[in-house]
């Protein structure tokens, strides 16, 4: 059983679209985060959700929102999609704030073109 | 700002030997400190936790120690084999440790010949 899954694995889009990753976990744990990896491979927190809220939003652009419709899912919807947010992005739970190790699922590499 | 560096982009050795990572740390004082490892098209998994108060923790072939006077981790792999060649990340949390954001490092990526 896969812990963290995202869909799609693979995006191919084109600028000023929007578009959806999906993410879900069956651990039970309470914390889920969304991560950007660009290609210089830095690895960057973009959100946290603790129990469906937002507990912190790191400075990215307002064209991505988070979407939790329940404990087990986090979604990341973005808008008017540029050729700069090409990147992979993680999703990724913890079973609580703080000192806990983190899931990551397998990553969504997104190409805008 | 806070700033994490892991000096060296590559490491290669030979099967059998201990492969030492360095991650370093700026203007920072961390509860804790984490490794992962990456291998390619995949994402990060994680290997080992060591809290501030702690000097030094094993599993299996791995060791890591944390000393936060010279604010930097080493993480050691011994009796290396070709199936340890991944990308490892230094992981640390952005506030400090309370909510569990976490800043990663460039990573290095090692590589073990047979």
């Amino acid at each position: 059983d896969t812990a963290v899954s995202q869909t799609p694995k693979y995006l191919v889009t084109q600028m000023g679209n929007d578009k959806s990753i999906k993410c879900e976990q069956n651990l039970g744990h309470d914390t889920m985060y969304w991560y950007k990896q660009d290609s210089k491979k830095f690895l960057k927190i973009m959100f946290s959700y603790n129990n469906k809220e937002l507990i912190i939003n790191e400075t990215v652009p307002n064209r991505f929102s988070p979407k939790s419709p329940d404990k087990a899912h986090l979604n990341l919807h973005i808008n008017s999609l540029e050729l700069g947010d090409s990147a992979v992005y993680f999703c990724a739970s913890s079973q609580g704030q703080g000192a806990w190790e983190a899931f990551f699922g397998q990553g969504t590499r997104l190409t805008v073109v | 700002s806070q700033k994490i560096e892991q000096n060296s982009e590559a490491l290669n050795i030979q099967e059998g030997k201990t492969a030492t990572l360095t991650c370093n740390y700026t203007n920072y004082s961390p509860a804790y400190l984490q490794w992962y490892r990456q291998d390619p098209g995949r994402g990060p998994v994680f290997l080992l936790l060591i809290r501030e108060n702690e000097k030094e923790k094993r599993k299996e072939r791995l060791k890591v120690t944390f000393d936060t006077t010279l604010k930097q981790s080493l993480f050691h792999i011994t009796a290396s084999q070709p199936a340890d060649s991944a990308t490892y990340l230094c992981a640390l949390p952005t506030d400090g440790g309370s909510q569990g954001n976490l800043i990663f490092g460039k990573g290095t990526k090692l590589s073990v010949k047979p």
